[in-house]
């Protein structure tokens, strides 16, 4: 079945340092989706990404979207301590039942 | 906006003990499911629905019920509580397969 791995599990910047996670999908995805989690919350969308190559931006953060739709990274330049939480990334398969697949989130710590 | 609803946020459960976690949703939704979120790892999907009626498994269904009689409700049942189900729980919803998923607030479940 279709499987997400996100990299790395954990991530601790100093404020303003930049940081970057990776999904990677055993299959091609028909879209992903980028999610946070604050601490003791819920995940909250962020962005979608459909098209091949495709690259979008909130902010200080940029989304991509590999060619061959399988693997998509988030970038934040000069983080803040505002962003700490988990990120998660969330995959929509190609098949009919398209269930959405997440990975197991990147946990980012902000050091001030 | 209510968007999803889920009851209750808090609850303590002796072993063997049977329970609902309720949830709901205003957006008029198909696609809802229920995950758990265990200390530290990622959001697995205990099982989900394409619809009213209609329920299916997903990576974790064992020791958990649901049904879906209308759009708008999705309950989770807990059958016989055991320490192994303490986690916290999410009910989510969308439009489709694969499209944005809009997450509950959670409901921490503590089994002793």
């Amino acid at each position: 079945g279709q499987q997400v791995m996100q990299i790395p599990q954990y991530q601790h910047v100093q404020e303003g340092e930049d940081f970057t996670t990776y999904c990677n999908s055993s299959t091609t995805l028909s879209n992903i989706q980028w999610y946070k989690q604050r601490p003791g919350g819920h995940p909250v969308f962020l962005i979608q990404l459909v098209k091949s190559g495709e690259v979008k931006k909130q902010k200080r953060l940029t989304f991509q979207f590999g060619e061959a739709k399988k693997n998509s990274s988030l970038h934040i330049t000069a983080t803040q301590t505002t962003e700490v939480g988990t990120y998660f990334c969330s995959g929509g398969g190609n098949t009919n039942a398209g269930k959405s697949t997440f990975g197991d989130g990147t946990t980012l710590t902000v050091k001030p | 906006n209510a968007g999803v609803t889920q009851t209750p946020k808090f609850q303590v459960l002796k072993t063997g003990q049977s329970m609902t976690l309720q949830c709901a949703q205003d957006m008029n939704h198909e696609y809802m499911s229920w995950y758990r979120q265990d200390p530290g790892m990622g959001l697995r999907l205990i099982h989900y629905s394409v619809g009213a009626g209609i329920t299916d498994q997903g990576e974790v269904p064992n020791g958990y019920n649901v049904s879906r009689s209308t759009t708008e409700d999705f309950p989770l049942r807990l059958l016989s509580a055991a320490p192994s189900q303490t986690s916290v729980y999410f009910c989510a919803s969308s439009t489709g397969a694969g499209n944005t998923i809009y997450f509950g607030e959670g409901s921490w479940l503590t089994v002793v």
